[in-house]
């Protein structure tokens, strides 16, 4: 089993809808982040959680929001989702005693129409 | 100039070819740097770190030049299955939240 799961993998919507996606860790990373990645523009950070009384911003924030409901889970929701929220979106954990290295899930490609 | 900027590519190259990236950042203060793999549609996952001067991992080497801000990844002998989307990862300087810059990538695809 993969250490961080995401759900749901894939999911069409339309637009307006209230969307939240699932991540969860079994590396008892106390570090988790959420990204979403468009196609020529890289990884951008929407949130980031450095444990469960922590949640950030990151670059590009608006119109989400995040539930960091245990160490082990990150969630994020889109409360109305709009089409240029289209992306493949990945969650990531990581800890500082191991060097700092990012452990990503799978990924969750959102269609939104 | 955006924190991190590589060549998008794509490198087309033969089996057994020596192919190198580079990768420029802007702020001179940042710490530390990785280069990641992702394979198309998948996650990216790390190849390598660049701590100091640069480090080698068989057919692979990671250097920094300080002086000219860049990172570069050197890959030998390539193979085919080193086709995928090589990011360039900087780590802020101390002092800042944690949180990884990426560049865009850039892709590499090896044919027969």
């Amino acid at each position: 089993d993969a250490d961080v799961t995401q759900t749901p993998r894939n999911r069409i919507t339309k637009t307006g809808k209230r969307i939240m996606l699932e991540c969860s860790q079994t590396k008892g990373h106390d570090r988790m982040y959420w990204y979403r990645q468009d196609p020529g523009l890289g990884l951008q950070l929407i949130y980031y959680s450095f444990d469960v009384k922590d949640i950030n911003k990151g670059e590009i924030s608006d119109g989400y929001s995040v539930s960091r409901q245990a160490q082990a889970k990150f969630s994020l929701s889109l409360e109305s989702a709009i089409p240029n929220q289209t992306a493949l979106y990945f969650c990531a954990t990581s800890d500082l005693q191991e060097g700092g290295e990012l452990f990503f899930g799978e990924g969750s490609r959102l269609t939104v129409l | 100039r955006k924190e991190v900027e590589q060549d998008p590519g794509p490198f087309n190259v033969p089996e057994g070819a020596t192919v190198a990236f580079n990768c420029t950042y802007s702020n001179s203060a940042s710490q530390s740097f990785f280069w990641y793999r992702q394979d198309c549609r998948k996650e990216p996952k790390l190849l390598m770190s660049v701590y100091s001067s640069g480090n080698e991992d068989g057919r692979f080497t990671a250097q920094l030049n300080r002086a000219s801000q860049y990172i570069s990844l050197l890959i030998r002998d390539s193979k085919l299955s080193d086709s995928a989307t090589y990011l360039c990862v900087v780590n802020p300087p101390p002092g800042s939240s944690y949180k990884l810059i990426f560049g865009s990538g850039t892709r590499l695809l090896v044919r027969p």
